[in-house]
């Protein structure tokens, strides 16, 4: 199975919140799951990636939560600021270094002024 | 440095028309791709690149063509378009394969 389910499709936070993100696969042969931040009219450009050796990892605001056990991952968005406002896709990439991505459906993030 | 470039930005069509969607990148990467993104359905591999000469089918390639003369050039054409091939259309490159892939803003095409 070479699909990513991701959760919710779209959310909405005050600013200063925290925004989180699901998504789970079925794939154990997936390697590499990086994070894309989307804004309207551009682009995807990569937040944020981990591998499936650490469960943790972070990068200023935004920390990415791994479960291998439970197939799942998670994007965190610490003190949500209004410039955060975009859509965010988990994405995945089989072990071996396949050029293939599957992304998610995506995640449109509203923060609140 | 202007990384990913497409052209043209906005692009409509008429039923059974042709037209090829230009990309080229100058960061000497490898790897290039083509997606496209419908809304609410994420991003879709049409093709893939792995350098020049070499190309492979993505996940949606039916009513696609691509090729790869060059490293810095990926043309997607749309031959006998259909409504449902309103999409965005993006380019993407990579330095290898696990590596991050750059985008470029996207080609809007509405086919009437």
């Amino acid at each position: 199975q070479q699909q990513v389910k991701q959760s919710p499709q779209s959310l909405i936070v005050q600013k200063g919140g925290i925004s989180i993100i699901n998504c789970a696969y079925e794939n154990t042969a997936f390697d590499y799951f990086p994070w894309y931040q989307q804004f309207p009219g551009k682009g995807p450009a990569l937040l944020i990636a981990i591998r499936p050796d650490v469960s943790e990892k972070k990068e200023g605001r935004f920390t990415i939560s791994f479960n291998k056990s439970a197939k799942q991952f998670s994007l965190h968005i610490m003190d949500s600021q209004p410039g955060d406002s975009a859509t965010y896709f988990c994405a995945a990439q089989l072990q071996g270094g396949s050029e293939k991505l599957v992304f998610g459906k995506g995640t449109k993030l509203t923060v609140n002024p | 440095n202007a990384g990913v470039t497409q052209t043209p930005k906005f692009r409509i069509l008429k039923i059974g028309q042709s037209m090829t969607l230009q990309c080229t990148q100058d960061m000497n990467h490898n790897y290039m791709y083509w997606y496209r993104q419908d809304p609410g359905m994420g991003l879709k591999l049409i093709y893939y690149s792995v350098g020049a000469g070499i190309t492979d089918k993505g996940e949606v390639p039916n009513g696609y063509n691509v090729s790869r003369s060059t490293t810095e050039d990926f043309p997607l054409r749309l031959e006998l378009a259909a409504p449902s091939q309103t999409s965005v259309y993006f380019c993407a490159s990579s330095y290898g394969a696990v590596q991050p892939q750059h985008f470029g803003d996207g080609t809007r095409l509405s086919i009437l």
